[in-house]
Order: C-alpha cells, then structure tokens, then sequence
C-alpha cells in the first residue's frame, strides 16, 4: 500500500459525459500527478500540481482539467468523453515539487468508455 | 519533445539468467527514475540515476546511466519469477517528465 488512494476504483460511463477522478496524496506530499495508461500509449503524463499550484503540464486534452485542494487533494475532471479515453488513470504523490522526486502512485481508476 | 525510447518491448527469460532492458535518448537525459508495474499493479519506484556514468546496484539489479547521460540500463542477474512486470524509466527535470513504453518481461520456470 503506497499511501496514496484513489476512488471511484472503476468507472463505465457513456461517450458526450463528464467524469471526475479523485486523489488523496500520502500524508506530508505536497506534490500529485496524474497519468493515463492505455495498451497502445503506455503511461503518459498529463499534469502536476504543487502544493495547490499547477507545476507542470504534459499531454493532457483540453477537455481534461485538474486541480489541487487547499487539503491537497486532488480531482481529474474529464469531459465530452470519447471511446479513446478509455484508459487506467493513475495518480502518483511525492514530498517534493520536482518531477525527479521518487513517486508513490496510487492503484488506479479503471475508466470504460462505451 | 524529446522521447525516451525502451527496449526491448517484450523480454522472455528463462528463470535463472539474466537479462538487461535499455532506455534511450537522442538528446540529455535529465534524471533517470526506475519503475516497476506488476500484472494488475501500479508502478512502483525503484532507483534513481543523476550523475553521468552512476551505478547503483539493488540486490539482483543493477541500473546504470550512461557517461554521455543519453541512454540508462537495468541489469538483472539470476531472473526469478517475482521479477515478472513491466520495467519503466522515467525522465525527468523540474518541468517535464517522460516515461518509455516499457520492458515487459515475463520468466520461464
């Protein structure tokens, strides 16, 4: 158990809707990241959060938008959801801000999209 | 942007010997962190790699970054089943962070 959880564990919705993805880091983090895994795309980064400020971006759609809690925890919000988006949804802690920092990844949300 | 390229993609091994997965870049390589994902898991840290040509070694592995800091390499010796999973290396700076795809291995008994 690395310490960070995440919930729903699982998510079956429709294409055209609107999810949200939830974090809560390990006691202490400051830092929360979030990563799509897909069989063809492998883990990708889409974003970081520090400490309630936004760190760093990566390949995350414009119809995908996060943000972090004065609790420090965070939310993914996916919306207009395509057949695509299917995908493991991982988010990942760590004590610092710089994305070298070791990350503990929690166990993942299971988005179907059908 | 700059990718981060593994390989091989598939690794099967026959318990007992040892085998080697390799991460390369075109460009510098900025830090170099280790992953391990076990089948239904979530990736979990293993090493990190900072300076040009560090060893670091954890029991049965051995993870290397190259003098040039453009490619970083696990070694594993005497392969047993609980090293089945998909090793990932992971790039990173203050601002940017790339996974490869991966070496998933899987071990004859």
């Amino acid at each position: 158990d690395s310490g960070v959880t995440q919930t729903p564990k699982h998510l079956i919705t429709a294409t055209g809707q609107r999810v949200t993805l939830r974090c809560s880091p390990r006691s202490g983090d400051l830092s929360v990241y979030w990563y799509q895994q897909s069989l063809d795309q492998g883990l990708q980064f889409l974003i970081q959060y520090y400490n309630g400020e936004e760190r760093a971006k990566g390949n995350i759609l414009e119809r995908f938008s996060a943000q972090q809690f004065p609790d420090l925890h965070s939310e993914l919000n996916l919306s207009s959801l395509e057949l695509g988006d299917s995908a493991l949804y991982f988010c990942a802690s760590s004590v610092g801000g710089r994305g070298y920092n070791e990350q503990f990844f929690g166990p993942g949300t299971r988005l179907t999209v059908l | 942007g700059q990718q981060v390229m593994q390989i091989p993609q598939y690794q099967h091994v026959q318990e007992g010997e040892d085998f080697t997965t390799y991460c390369n870049s075109s460009t510098t390589l900025s830090n170099i962190q280790w992953y391990k994902q076990r089948p239904g898991g979530h990736p979990v840290f293993l090493i990190q790699l900072v300076k040009s040509g560090e060893v670091k070694k954890q029991k049965r592995l051995t993870f290397q970054f190259g003098e040039a800091k453009k490619n970083s390499s696990l070694h594993i010796t005497a392969t047993q089943t609980t090293d089945v999973g998909t090793y990932f290396c992971q790039d990173s700076n203050d601002y940017k962070l790339s996974f490869g795809a991966g070496t998933t291995v899987t071990v004859r008994a």
